[in-house]
């Protein structure tokens, strides 16, 4: 199997506070993860690519120091939202990669709701 | 720049009957890969089947099987036997092989399905 797991799947928080969200792969090695935002009712839109032990590859529009990826090890990222607003509420999901020619595999996601 | 389009918002099926899901895709590289996600209102994407670029036969994995027409620039996802449990929303994706594992997703496609 290729499980990942995401953690916490539900966050209600108040403004300005920094929001960390983590993504583990379970049963394998991950050298690439992925970070996607979705809004209701609409497609996943990535957001960065995070390869273990080097830094994030942010998409075109994507805040490098409002979403901070951290990918320590090959089995977790983590995607902190810093100074979190309620225009950051959102659909956060990751995903993991076994290799480059392998699916990528999801994490439940996190919804994130910013008071 | 690639691009993936799903012309159905929305779709209605019987149950047991077959349904067909549309996508097509825009590139000019020739080497990548096409993917249908599934997403149920829980949210978790679950990764349903791939079709690589030069795959000569259309993949296949248990209910489900892909239409791929490749001078048509189509993958189109086809359900045989509809269950209730296949309500969701369906997204299709594509991968460019030398695209830095990036997916890129269509819009979606709600599936209802009905007894």
């Amino acid at each position: 199997g290729a499980v990942v797991s995401q953690h916490p799947s539900w966050v209600i928080c108040k403004s300005g506070t920094s929001v960390k969200i983590e993504c583990r792969s379970l049963d394998f090695q991950a050298t690439t993860m992925f970070w996607y935002r979705q809004f209701p009712k609409q497609s996943l839109m990535l957001m960065a690519t995070s390869n273990e032990g080097s830094k994030a590859t942010y998409e075109q529009g994507v805040e490098k120091d409002k979403f901070l990826i951290n990918h320590a090890s090959l089995t977790l990222s983590t995607l902190t939202v810093t100074s979190a607003h309620p225009e950051d509420s959102s659909f956060y999901i990751c995903s993991a990669q076994k290799g480059s020619n392998q699916p990528q595999h999801f994490g439940d996601g996190t919804r994130l709701s910013i008071l | 720049a690639q691009k993936i389009t799903q012309t159905q918002p929305g779709m209605f099926v019987q149950e047991k009957e077959a349904v067909t899901l549309d996508c097509t895709y825009d590139t000019s590289d020739p080497s990548y890969g096409l993917f249908w996600y599934k997403q149920p209102s829980s949210g978790e994407m679950i990764f349903l089947i791939y079709q690589g670029s030069y795959d000569q036969q259309n993949a296949t994995e248990g209910r489900y099987s892909l239409n791929f027409q490749k001078a048509r620039k189509s993958a189109n996802l086809v359900i045989s036997a509809s269950q209730l449990g296949d309500s969701a929303m369906y997204f299709c994706a594509m991968k460019l092989t030398g695209g830095g594992n990036k997916l890129t997703f269509g819009t979606g496609t709600q599936l209802k399905v009905e007894l």
